[in-house]
């Protein structure tokens, strides 16, 4: 089955700096890629998502790439204030498999005022 | 806005009792997903459902079982509930994945904390 690994397990960083959380998959048949913000206390939230066809995609603050060949993804948060702290989630996705995702181990992103 | 809600945010049990998680979603999601979650070791994935009746184990299915009888409802079962079973559990649902562009987001519940004593 799918494997993916994530990393780093913990980031911290200084507001305004920017984050990159990254991850690989094993399964060259994933073709959707999203991304989930836990934060403390609540239930996880799709943030940002990309499929096979597209290497990168952006919404405001945040993107994502995906590197097929290499089987990995990343995401990266601009700026980032003291709201995005939380856990992050990456996962990955075969099309044909009714939507199951399996999912990394997740990134405790810490913002530092 | 699509609602996935759990029957209990707290929940505690003793070792050998049946154990009853249910979830019940409103937006008519053909798939629906039961994960736990446990610190270091992410979503991890117990069973899912894309249809009624229709189950699929997941990448922890043992000491578990479920059931869907309505599409709208999904129920995890542990038979015999052990110690090793405390953890945070997720009801998650979504539609039926596509290969066209746009969103195949799972909207999850706000979870069941269970404690196995």
């Amino acid at each position: 089955g799918e494997n993916v690994e994530q990393h780093p397990s913990t980031l911290s960083v200084q507001e305004g700096d920017s984050a990159v959380i990254k991850c690989t998959y094993s399964d060259s048949a994933s073709n959707y890629f999203p991304w989930y913000k836990q934060e403390l206390g609540k239930r996880p939230q799709l943030i940002i998502d990309i499929r096979s066809n597209v290497g990168e995609k952006k919404d405001q603050r945040i993107a994502v790439t995906l590197n097929k060949t290499a089987k990995h993804f990343s995401l990266h948060i601009t700026e980032t204030q003291p709201e995005d702290s939380a856990v992050y989630f990456c996962a990955a996705s075969i099309g044909t498999n009714a939507g199951k995702s399996t999912f990394g181990d997740g990134t405790t992103l810490t913002v530092k005022p | 806005d699509v609602k996935v809600t759990q029957s209990s945010r707290y929940l505690v049990k003793r070792t050998g009792e049946k154990v009853f998680l249910e979830c019940v979603q409103d937006m008519d999601h053909e798939n629906m997903f039961w994960y736990r979650q446990d610190p270091g070791l992410g979503l991890r994935l117990i069973y899912f459902s894309y249809d009624v009746k229709m189950k699929e184990k997941g990448d922890i299915p043992e000491g578990y079982s479920v059931s869907r009888e309505k599409k709208e409802r999904f129920s995890l079962i542990l038979e015999s509930a052990s110690t090793n079973q405390t953890s945070m559990y997720l009801c998650a649902s979504s539609f039926i994945m596509t290969l066209l562009a746009g969103r195949n987001e799972q909207f999850f519940g706000p979870g069941t904390r269970l404690t196995v004593l």
